[in-house]
């Protein structure tokens, strides 16, 4: 268990659709981060928040964003779900800008 | 931008024999590696990362790591594979002028067979 806690697990939605994913880091961490990954696209790094601030942005679609709140947890919010946003979405922290991550369990969104 | 590649999606070994699993890296500036390692319906997990220092880095788990400057290569090895090994690996840089981008490769599927 790395401490890094998403919710929900699992997400079944409709195309057109929008969804809200939920990331609480270890206790102490300031960095959030969040990935997709599919098959297709492999492990895609998608945005950086340090303290509350964004601090990185990856392959970012204009459709998703996302917010590290003052507690330090993080949402991402995806919206007019298309097909090809079905994968999992891995929120990860560490403590620093510098330090490994830490992965929590993922959440699988389903678009029908 | 940095980049990674991992230029094999499948490595077989036998249990008890060593295991090498492949990664090379492109950074503009000094490299900071790491590598991961992904169960099923799981997520990754941390097992060494390359900052500074020593060439060859230690991590968990019995896995250890060589940095290697001049063939920009990162190869994840352990001297003795076990079957409860067997997992999706993933290689990842970040580069010092980028710091905040952590780019990972494609995984490598490592079987370890009894």
């Amino acid at each position: 268990d790395s401490g890094v806690t998403q919710t929900p697990k699992h997400l079944i939605t409709a195309t057109g659709q929008r969804v809200t994913l939920r990331c609480s880091p270890r206790s102490g961490d300031l960095s959030v981060y969040w990935y997709q990954q599919s098959l297709d696209q492999g492990l895609q790094f998608l945005i950086q928040y340090y303290n509350g601030e964004e601090r990185a942005k990856g392959n970012i679609l204009e459709r998703f964003s996302a917010q590290q709140f003052p507690d330090l947890h993080s949402e991402l919010n995806l919206s007019s779900l298309e097909l090809g946003d079905s994968a999992l979405y891995f929120c990860a922290s560490s403590p620093g800008l510098l330090d490994e991550q830490f992965f929590g369990p993922g959440t699988r969104l389903t678009v029908l | 931008a940095q980049s990674v590649a991992q230029p094999e999606d499948q490595v077989n070994v036998a249990e008890g024999n060593p295991l090498t699993v492949k990664c090379t890296y492109s950074v503009s500036g000094n490299p900071y590696l790491f590598w991961y390692v992904q169960y099923p319906n799981r997520g990754l997990q941390f097992l060494l990362k390359y900052i500074t220092g020593d060439n060859l880095v230690k991590g968990s788990y019995g896995f250890e790591a060589e940095f290697n400057k001049s063939q920009t290569s990162f190869h994840l090895k352990k001297p003795s594979a076990l079957v409860s090994d067997s997992a999706l690996y993933f290689c990842a840089v970040r580069d010092m002028f980028r710091i905040n981008d952590m780019r990972f490769g494609a995984g490598t599927r490592l079987t370890v067979k009894p």
